[in-house]
Protein backbone atom coordinates (compact mmCIF):
# COMPACT_ATOMS: atom_id res chain seq x y z
CA UNK A 1 0.00 0.00 0.00
CA UNK A 2 0.99 3.49 -0.55
CA UNK A 3 2.11 6.08 2.28
CA UNK A 4 -0.17 9.07 2.57
CA UNK A 5 0.69 12.61 4.24
CA UNK A 6 -1.84 15.01 4.66
CA UNK A 7 -1.34 18.83 5.46
CA UNK A 8 -2.24 20.03 7.58
CA UNK A 9 -3.16 17.44 10.16
CA UNK A 10 -5.70 19.88 11.78
CA UNK A 11 -6.58 23.45 11.84
CA UNK A 12 -8.75 26.23 13.40
CA UNK A 13 -10.33 28.79 10.92
CA UNK A 14 -12.19 31.30 11.40
CA UNK A 15 -15.67 31.49 9.35
CA UNK A 16 -15.13 32.90 5.82
CA UNK A 17 -11.52 31.72 5.45
CA UNK A 18 -10.00 29.47 3.09
CA UNK A 19 -8.04 26.46 3.84
CA UNK A 20 -6.02 24.31 1.61
CA UNK A 21 -5.65 20.89 2.43
CA UNK A 22 -2.35 18.94 0.66
CA UNK A 23 -2.13 15.10 0.02
CA UNK A 24 1.42 13.94 -0.85
CA UNK A 25 1.91 10.15 -1.93
CA UNK A 26 4.79 8.33 -1.59
CA UNK A 27 4.39 6.66 -5.35
CA UNK A 28 2.29 7.26 -8.81
CA UNK A 29 -1.32 7.04 -8.80
CA UNK A 30 -3.83 7.21 -10.93
CA UNK A 31 -6.86 8.15 -8.64
CA UNK A 32 -7.19 10.66 -6.03
CA UNK A 33 -10.44 10.82 -3.85
CA UNK A 34 -11.77 13.57 -1.22
CA UNK A 35 -13.50 12.19 1.31
CA UNK A 36 -15.59 14.49 4.33
CA UNK A 37 -16.88 13.00 7.52
CA UNK A 38 -18.65 14.99 9.42
CA UNK A 39 -18.67 14.51 13.50
CA UNK A 40 -19.76 11.52 14.46
CA UNK A 41 -20.95 10.79 11.20
CA UNK A 42 -19.89 8.52 8.24
CA UNK A 43 -17.31 9.32 5.26
CA UNK A 44 -19.16 11.07 1.95
CA UNK A 45 -17.15 11.09 -1.33
CA UNK A 46 -16.46 15.00 -2.51
CA UNK A 47 -14.77 14.64 -5.67
CA UNK A 48 -12.91 12.06 -7.73
CA UNK A 49 -9.07 13.83 -8.88
CA UNK A 50 -7.42 12.10 -12.04
CA UNK A 51 -4.07 14.09 -13.53
CA UNK A 52 -4.78 15.72 -16.60
CA UNK A 53 -8.57 16.15 -16.14
CA UNK A 54 -11.17 18.30 -14.29
CA UNK A 55 -12.01 16.61 -10.53
CA UNK A 56 -15.22 15.23 -10.72
CA UNK A 57 -17.79 16.27 -8.09
CA UNK A 58 -20.63 13.54 -6.33
CA UNK A 59 -24.26 15.26 -6.18
CA UNK A 60 -23.82 18.23 -3.54
CA UNK A 61 -20.93 19.27 -3.97
CA UNK A 62 -19.41 22.07 -6.17
CA UNK A 63 -16.28 23.58 -7.84
CA UNK A 64 -17.03 26.75 -6.22
CA UNK A 65 -16.66 25.57 -2.77
CA UNK A 66 -14.51 22.82 -2.80
CA UNK A 67 -11.71 23.54 -5.93
CA UNK A 68 -9.56 20.95 -6.17
CA UNK A 69 -6.15 20.30 -7.84
CA UNK A 70 -4.19 17.46 -9.18
CA UNK A 71 -0.89 18.77 -11.04
CA UNK A 72 0.66 15.31 -11.21
CA UNK A 73 0.45 11.71 -10.21
CA UNK A 74 1.76 12.35 -6.58
CA UNK A 75 0.02 15.53 -5.26
CA UNK A 76 -3.32 16.82 -5.01
CA UNK A 77 -4.65 19.81 -2.88
CA UNK A 78 -8.22 20.66 -1.61
CA UNK A 79 -9.78 24.06 -0.59
CA UNK A 80 -12.59 24.42 1.36
CA UNK A 81 -13.80 28.19 0.46
CA UNK A 82 -15.65 30.70 2.56
CA UNK A 83 -16.18 28.13 5.17
CA UNK A 84 -18.81 28.30 8.06
CA UNK A 85 -18.87 26.30 10.76
CA UNK A 86 -20.65 23.66 8.78
CA UNK A 87 -17.30 22.99 7.03
CA UNK A 88 -15.91 21.49 10.57
CA UNK A 89 -15.11 17.79 10.09
CA UNK A 90 -12.38 15.62 8.95
CA UNK A 91 -10.85 15.68 5.34
CA UNK A 92 -9.38 12.79 3.98
CA UNK A 93 -7.79 11.87 0.97
CA UNK A 94 -7.60 8.49 -0.26
CA UNK A 95 -5.25 6.99 -3.44
CA UNK A 96 -6.03 3.79 -5.56
CA UNK A 97 -5.87 2.25 -8.69
CA UNK A 98 -8.16 1.24 -11.32
CA UNK A 99 -9.73 -1.85 -9.45
CA UNK A 100 -7.82 -1.48 -6.36
CA UNK A 101 -8.41 -1.05 -2.83
CA UNK A 102 -8.76 2.82 -1.66
CA UNK A 103 -5.52 3.56 0.89
CA UNK A 104 -6.44 6.64 3.08
CA UNK A 105 -4.48 9.40 4.39
CA UNK A 106 -4.48 10.33 8.07
CA UNK A 107 -6.68 13.33 7.55
CA UNK A 108 -7.39 16.94 8.31
CA UNK A 109 -9.14 17.77 10.97
CA UNK A 110 -11.23 21.50 10.52
CA UNK A 111 -12.56 23.56 13.13
CA UNK A 112 -14.42 26.55 11.88
CA UNK A 113 -15.39 28.71 14.33
CA UNK B 1 -28.74 2.54 -5.77
CA UNK B 2 -26.02 1.56 -3.28
CA UNK B 3 -26.62 1.41 0.26
CA UNK B 4 -25.17 -0.12 3.53
CA UNK B 5 -26.40 -0.55 6.69
CA UNK B 6 -24.45 -1.14 9.93
CA UNK B 7 -27.49 -1.34 12.32
CA UNK B 8 -25.42 -1.66 15.81
CA UNK B 9 -24.40 2.25 16.27
CA UNK B 10 -22.59 1.04 19.51
CA UNK B 11 -20.76 -2.35 20.92
CA UNK B 12 -19.26 -1.81 24.41
CA UNK B 13 -17.91 -5.56 25.48
CA UNK B 14 -15.13 -6.89 28.54
CA UNK B 15 -11.39 -7.83 26.85
CA UNK B 16 -11.39 -11.28 25.82
CA UNK B 17 -15.32 -11.86 24.22
CA UNK B 18 -15.77 -12.33 20.77
CA UNK B 19 -18.19 -9.86 19.19
CA UNK B 20 -19.66 -9.38 15.40
CA UNK B 21 -20.07 -6.20 13.47
CA UNK B 22 -22.49 -6.82 11.25
CA UNK B 23 -23.01 -5.23 7.67
CA UNK B 24 -25.94 -5.74 5.13
CA UNK B 25 -25.51 -4.45 1.69
CA UNK B 26 -27.87 -3.38 -1.20
CA UNK B 27 -26.86 -3.34 -4.94
CA UNK B 28 -28.55 -3.89 -8.19
CA UNK B 29 -24.94 -4.64 -9.43
CA UNK B 30 -23.64 -8.05 -10.32
CA UNK B 31 -20.15 -7.36 -9.41
CA UNK B 32 -18.98 -5.44 -6.44
CA UNK B 33 -16.12 -5.25 -4.06
CA UNK B 34 -16.59 -5.31 -0.26
CA UNK B 35 -14.79 -3.37 2.66
CA UNK B 36 -13.88 -3.46 6.31
CA UNK B 37 -11.79 -0.70 7.73
CA UNK B 38 -10.90 0.63 10.89
CA UNK B 39 -10.86 4.19 12.75
CA UNK B 40 -9.30 4.52 15.76
CA UNK B 41 -9.72 7.65 17.88
CA UNK B 42 -6.39 9.02 16.13
CA UNK B 43 -8.69 9.36 13.00
CA UNK B 44 -6.99 7.57 10.41
CA UNK B 45 -8.60 5.06 8.33
CA UNK B 46 -7.02 1.68 8.40
CA UNK B 47 -7.82 -0.92 5.42
CA UNK B 48 -8.86 -4.39 6.78
CA UNK B 49 -9.93 -6.43 4.16
CA UNK B 50 -11.32 -6.55 0.85
CA UNK B 51 -14.22 -8.79 -0.97
CA UNK B 52 -14.97 -9.53 -4.43
CA UNK B 53 -18.59 -10.51 -4.72
CA UNK B 54 -17.96 -13.64 -6.74
CA UNK B 55 -16.16 -14.72 -3.75
CA UNK B 56 -17.83 -15.79 -1.05
CA UNK B 57 -15.07 -18.10 1.17
CA UNK B 58 -14.49 -16.96 4.42
CA UNK B 59 -11.65 -15.62 5.51
CA UNK B 60 -9.84 -15.59 8.77
CA UNK B 61 -6.68 -13.02 9.84
CA UNK B 62 -5.18 -13.82 13.04
CA UNK B 63 -8.02 -12.66 15.64
CA UNK B 64 -10.47 -11.50 12.74
CA UNK B 65 -12.49 -13.27 10.99
CA UNK B 66 -15.53 -12.29 7.92
CA UNK B 67 -18.08 -13.67 6.95
CA UNK B 68 -19.55 -13.03 3.27
CA UNK B 69 -22.92 -13.84 2.70
CA UNK B 70 -24.16 -12.83 -0.88
CA UNK B 71 -28.05 -15.03 -0.29
CA UNK B 72 -28.66 -12.66 2.88
CA UNK B 73 -26.46 -9.52 1.30
CA UNK B 74 -24.27 -9.41 4.57
CA UNK B 75 -20.54 -9.29 5.79
CA UNK B 76 -19.97 -9.64 9.18
CA UNK B 77 -17.05 -9.08 10.69
CA UNK B 78 -15.85 -11.50 13.96
CA UNK B 79 -13.57 -9.94 16.50
CA UNK B 80 -12.08 -13.06 18.37
CA UNK B 81 -10.91 -12.26 22.05
CA UNK B 82 -11.14 -8.48 21.95
CA UNK B 83 -8.78 -6.22 23.20
CA UNK B 84 -8.68 -2.85 24.15
CA UNK B 85 -6.62 -2.06 20.82
CA UNK B 86 -9.41 -2.95 19.28
CA UNK B 87 -11.65 0.06 20.46
CA UNK B 88 -12.51 1.89 17.36
CA UNK B 89 -15.29 2.81 15.05
CA UNK B 90 -15.52 0.24 12.32
CA UNK B 91 -16.62 1.21 8.77
CA UNK B 92 -18.23 -1.43 6.20
CA UNK B 93 -17.93 0.15 2.54
CA UNK B 94 -19.17 -1.21 -1.08
CA UNK B 95 -18.25 -0.36 -4.22
CA UNK B 96 -19.32 -1.07 -7.97
CA UNK B 97 -16.40 -3.69 -9.59
CA UNK B 98 -16.56 -1.67 -12.62
CA UNK B 99 -13.77 0.67 -14.15
CA UNK B 100 -15.24 4.62 -13.34
CA UNK B 101 -17.08 3.88 -10.59
CA UNK B 102 -14.55 3.85 -8.14
CA UNK B 103 -16.77 5.73 -5.39
CA UNK B 104 -16.59 3.81 -1.97
CA UNK B 105 -19.95 4.08 0.03
CA UNK B 106 -19.86 4.02 3.51
CA UNK B 107 -22.44 2.27 6.40
CA UNK B 108 -22.76 4.87 9.42
CA UNK B 109 -19.92 3.08 11.34
CA UNK B 110 -19.93 0.83 14.79
CA UNK B 111 -18.15 2.24 17.41
CA UNK B 112 -16.42 -0.99 19.26
CA UNK B 113 -15.53 -0.08 23.09
CA UNK B 114 -13.47 -2.61 24.61
CA UNK B 115 -13.02 -2.26 28.38
CA UNK B 116 -9.89 -3.50 30.22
Amino acid sequence: SAVISQKPSRDICQRGTSLTIQCQVDSQVTMMFWYRQQPGQSLTLIATANQGSEATYESGFVIDKFPISRPNLTFSTLTVSNMSPEDSSIYLCSVGRVEETQYFGPGTRLLVL
Amino acid sequence: AQKVTQAQTEISVVEKEDVTLDCVYETRDTTYYLFWYKQPPSGELVFLIRRNSFDEQNEISGRYSWNFQKSTSSFNFTITASQVVDSAVYFCALRKRRRGSEKLVFGKGTKLTVNP
